[in-house]
């Protein structure tokens, strides 16, 4: 079945990075788009970076623009959230989500399998 | 950026009765709306593709509805286990944005 299994969460102080990875299994993974989501204490969900099939087109939110880079190993099935100088309001659970299709040129059709989710904690 | 606003924030219900949660958009999205449930400390479940397309493995106590600014999620019949924050996604322009989520109580 497919599956997807984020890690690399934990804490760290403003400013510095954390890399978190997405292990994904039971589907062809350079066949759909992939998402990291976010979800902050007590708050609703907020989209955060998109992938698409070949990695040929990336979109982030604007809070993340020019600090969160996102990737993938195609030998390792794994997608990747690179997080720098990151801030007190990136702390979250962050979910990795595989979308119902290529996201090709990023036109999306949303997630419809999501990971269990890795938390982060940005604190001094 | 597309806004999503849904309503209620809050609805209680009875097994049996019958729900239904609005998700407004700040501009016309088509049928751009997914709906999703969500259960403390779990990750969402997909339920409604394109504001009417039940996902798979949902059962038909879920519905959608809606085209341009104005959609809907009605669940029938509602069980115990139905309860949960319920979101609704649109997925027509970047940035994708989320309602800011409905929390159904069963009595």
């Amino acid at each position: 079945q497919v599956q997807l299994v984020e890690s690399g969460g934990g804490v760290v102080q403003p400013g510095r990075s954390l890399r978190l990875s997405c292990a994904a299994s039971g589907f062809s993974f350079t066949t759909y788009g992939m998402h990291w989501v976010r979800q902050a204490p007590g708050k609703g969900l907020e989209w955060v970076a998109m992938f698409s099939f070949n990695g040929g087109t990336t979109y982030y939110v604007d809070s993340v623009k020019g600090r969160f880079t996102m990737s993938r190993d195609i030998s390792k099935t794994t997608l990747y959230l690179q997080m720098n100088n990151l801030r007190a309001e990136d702390s979250a659970v962050y979910y990795c989500a595989k979308d119902t299709s290529r996201c090709n040129s990023g036109t999306c059709y949303g997630m419809d399998v999501w990971g269990q989710g890795t938390t982060v904690t940005v604190s001094s | 950026e597309t806004t999503l606003t849904q309503s209620p924030a809050f609805v209680s219900a009875t097994p049996g009765d019958r729900v239904s949660i609005s998700c407004t958009a700040s501009q016309d999205i088509d049928d751009d709306v997914n709906w999703y449930r969500q259960k403390p400390g779990e990750a969402p479940v997909f339920l409604i593709q394109e504001a009417t397309t039940l996902a798979p493995g949902i059962p038909p106590r879920f519905s959608g509805s809606g085209y341009g600014t104005d959609f809907a999620l009605t669940i029938s019949n509602i069980e115990s286990e139905d309860a949960a924050y319920y979101f609704c996604l649109q997925h027509d322009n970047n940035p994708f944005t989320f309602g800011q989520g409905t929390k159904l109580e069963i009595k």
